[in-house]
């Protein structure tokens, strides 16, 4: 158990609806960071979330958003869902905003399937 | 290139040592990690390596760094079925953030 919860465990969905996934960093953590798992594309990095601020983006598309907030957990929003959203998504969290050493802790994962 | 490699399937067979071969982008990384998936889990550290090491030992893991190639590898003694998993290599982007930049992911089967 790495300490990091994501909730829900799984998701079922259709196309065009929207969707909010949770995340709650270890104790401590001031970094959120959030990662899509697909088949085809591999483990993408999506955002960084700092105390709150964001730290850093990757391949996130305007559809999604992220937010952490004051008690650092952090919640991503998928919104207009097509097939191709279907993946696994990742939360990590780790003490600092930096790579230095920096290990990240990994949730389970929310499974989101788009029908 | 902008992607880190690495090959996608190794088999063993249980007791032998296994190899899984990464290579990354930034010879200026700082950092090099190997993570481990489950089947169905999340993803776990295994070990890292400081860009100013060559190799680091850790029970039965060894990391090698070769910076001039940017080649680094994970090698596993006395592989055993409960090390079958998929194995990821990460490289962080340049910048003071976290976001790290992962291998495709290589899967190692063990067989008893």
């Amino acid at each position: 158990d790495s300490g990091v919860t994501q909730t829900p465990k799984h998701l079922i969905t259709a196309t065009g609806q929207r969707v909010t996934l949770r995340c709650s960093p270890r104790s401590g953590d001031l970094s959120v960071y959030w990662y899509q798992q697909s088949l085809d594309q591999g483990l993408q990095f999506l955002i960084q979330y700092y105390n709150g601020e964001e730290r850093a983006k990757g391949n996130i598309l305007e559809r999604f958003s992220a937010q952490q907030f004051p008690d650092l957990h952090s919640e991503l929003n998928l919104s207009s869902l097509e097939l191709g959203d279907s993946a696994l998504y990742f939360c990590a969290s780790s003490p600092a905003g930096g790579t230095g050493g920096n290990e990240q802790f990994f949730g389970p994962g929310t499974r989101l399937t788009v029908l | 290139g902008e992607d880190v490699e690495q090959s996608l399937f190794l088999s063993v067979r249980e007791g032998d040592s296994s190899v899984i071969n990464c290579t990354y982008t930034d010879s200026s990384s700082t950092y090099l990690y190997w993570y481990k998936q489950e089947p169905g889990a999340g993803l776990q550290l295994l070990t890292y390596i400081f860009s100013n090491m060559d190799m680091k030992q850790d029970q039965r893991l060894t990391v090698l760094l070769n910076k001039k190639d940017k080649h680094l590898s994970l090698r596993i003694a006395d592989t055993q079925t409960g090390d079958s998993a998929i194995y990821f290599c990460a490289e962080p982007r340049p910048g003071n953030t976290g976001k790290l930049i992962f291998g495709q992911g290589t899967t190692l089967q063990v067989k008893p």
